[in-house]
């Protein structure tokens, strides 16, 4: 299985909801990473976890807040967000988080901020 | 600090024809280099890395790539490109930070398939 899975694929929520993205691998990846991406722009780094703990946080708002409850599973708790929020958030994971590791993505969930 | 430059916001290909498309890196190191193509709506998938040895570096759906020093480049080339391949592409280099190694990514290239 060399799949990332990422729920939901879509997301509409106010800017006062509570909301959690979901993200799953069994690949027995031990990093696994967090992206935002805006129309026609690359992917901007969100989170890394690296063997469950948090090793990156790219000065990210409190509004996002990441957990890793196991080696398989990352999620992305949304609260107050905004719209400029709004964008495809994705998922990917690697073996570890070394120099040439091949970073294997999810589809995303799109995500729309009112 | 790394950077990665991709000039061609759009290429536009005929099905058949070939198809190159550049990449420029900044790194003071031995750069770990990357190409992903990202469909629309899709996350991205990898076709191909180079960081060490040969310095031409095949890939999946008949990509390969060149790593110039001399030139910074990495650049990604088809010799005959199908409608499938359009879609987004984006040059990465790898640097290390926080303990973790992280993609750095060009701006992208899309790329239009006429039929």
């Amino acid at each position: 299985d060399t799949e990332v899975t990422q729920t939901p694929k879509h997301l509409v929520m106010g800017m006062t909801n509570k909301k959690s993205l979901k993200c799953e691998q069994h690949m027995g990846h031990r990093a696994m990473y967090w992206y935002k991406q805006k129309a026609k722009k690359p992917p901007e780094l969100m989170f890394v976890y690296s063997y469950e703990k948090l090793s990156i946080n790219e000065s990210v708002p409190s509004r996002f807040s990441p957990e890793c409850p196991n080696s398989s599973l990352l999620n992305l708790h949304l609260h107050a967000l905004q719209p400029e929020d709004s964008a495809l958030y994705l998922c990917a994971s690697s073996q570890e988080s070394l120099a040439g590791d091949e970073q294997f993505f999810g589809p995303g969930t799109r995500l729309t901020v009112l | 600090a790394q950077s990665v430059t991709q000039p061609d916001i759009h290429i536009t290909v005929s099905e058949g024809a070939s198809l190159e498309l550049r990449c420029n890196y900044s790194y003071g190191a031995t750069p770990y280099l990357f190409w992903y193509v990202q469909s629309p709506g899709q996350g991205l998938q990898l076709l191909l890395k180079y960081f060490s040895g040969d310095t031409l570096v095949q890939g999946i759906k008949g990509f390969e790539a060149e790593f110039k020093r001399s030139q910074s480049s990495f650049n990604l080339r088809k010799p005959s490109v199908h409608w499938s391949d359009a879609a987004e592409y984006f040059c990465a280099v790898g640097h290390p930070s926080g303990g973790s190694y992280i993609p750095t990514f060009g701006r992208g290239t899309s790329l239009i398939v006429h039929p």
